[in-house]
């Protein structure tokens, strides 16, 4: 299996920060990493797939870059609704699998 | 608009079955697959299967093959995840997802919370 690794697991930030979680794979995925927000209680919610595609209705301050086996999510000003748990997911192989997650708090 | 709708919250005991449906409209239920993620308390995710509706065929995780079983029934757009020989480490919460065509899942379901417990 696929071996998604996220850096960091958790992370503080401030409203308007600039916030960057990577994503390594355990060997080269291509382009085939998507990205998921995940609000407490709530489904995840699909930001970014194949790498860098902006999925329809999410804000353009998300973008996703990277192939092979270094992926990252960036948010390029923090907004209050933007703090949740992100995770990235290879669909390049099954078992499909996800990091760990990572978790951005508010400082 | 495209919603997946899924069962109510199930309490099992170790050993039995669960059923989770998954109710499929705004969309033509048979012109895209269904995967089944599961989330135990406070974990990450795990992907566990996925279904083709017009076909039937499926894929499971290796963990899972031989407990999980993945059906349709197209004549009320719903697919059914059955979890078998259940234990204390498959308490968690259940989703089925949409994939999109093109190997991500754009659409979930609310999540159905499955607590196996004596």
């Amino acid at each position: 299996d696929i071996q998604m690794t996220q850096s960091p697991s958790s992370l503080s930030a401030s409203v308007g920060d600039r916030v960057t979680i990577t994503c390594r794979a355990s060997q080269s995925i291509s382009s085939y990493l998507n990205w998921y927000q995940q609000k407490p209680g709530k489904a995840p919610k699909l930001l970014i797939y194949a790498a860098s595609s902006l999925q329809s209705g999410v804000p353009s301050r998300f973008s996703g870059s990277g192939s092979g086996t270094d992926f990252t999510l960036t948010i390029s000003s923090l907004q209050p609704e933007d703090f949740a748990t992100y995770y990235c997911q290879q669909s390049y192989s099954t078992p499909q699998t996800f990091g760990q997650g990572t978790r951005l708090e508010i400082k | 608009q495209v919603q997946l709708v899924q069962s109510g919250a199930e309490v099992k005991k170790p050993g039995a079955s669960v059923k989770v449906s998954c109710k499929a409209s705004g969309y033509t239920f048979t012109s895209y697959d269904i995967n089944w993620v599961r989330q135990a308390t406070g974990q990450g995710l795990e992907w566990m299967g996925w279904m083709n509706p017009n076909s039937g065929n499926t894929g499971y995780a290796q963990k899972f093959q031989g407990r999980v079983t993945m059906t349709r029934n197209t004549s009320i757009s719903t697919a059914y995840m059955e979890l078998s020989s259940l234990r204390s480490e498959d308490t968690a919460v259940y989703y089925c997802a949409r994939n999109s065509g093109w190997d991500h899942f754009d659409y979930w379901g609310q999540g159905t919370l499955v607590t196996v417990s004596s």
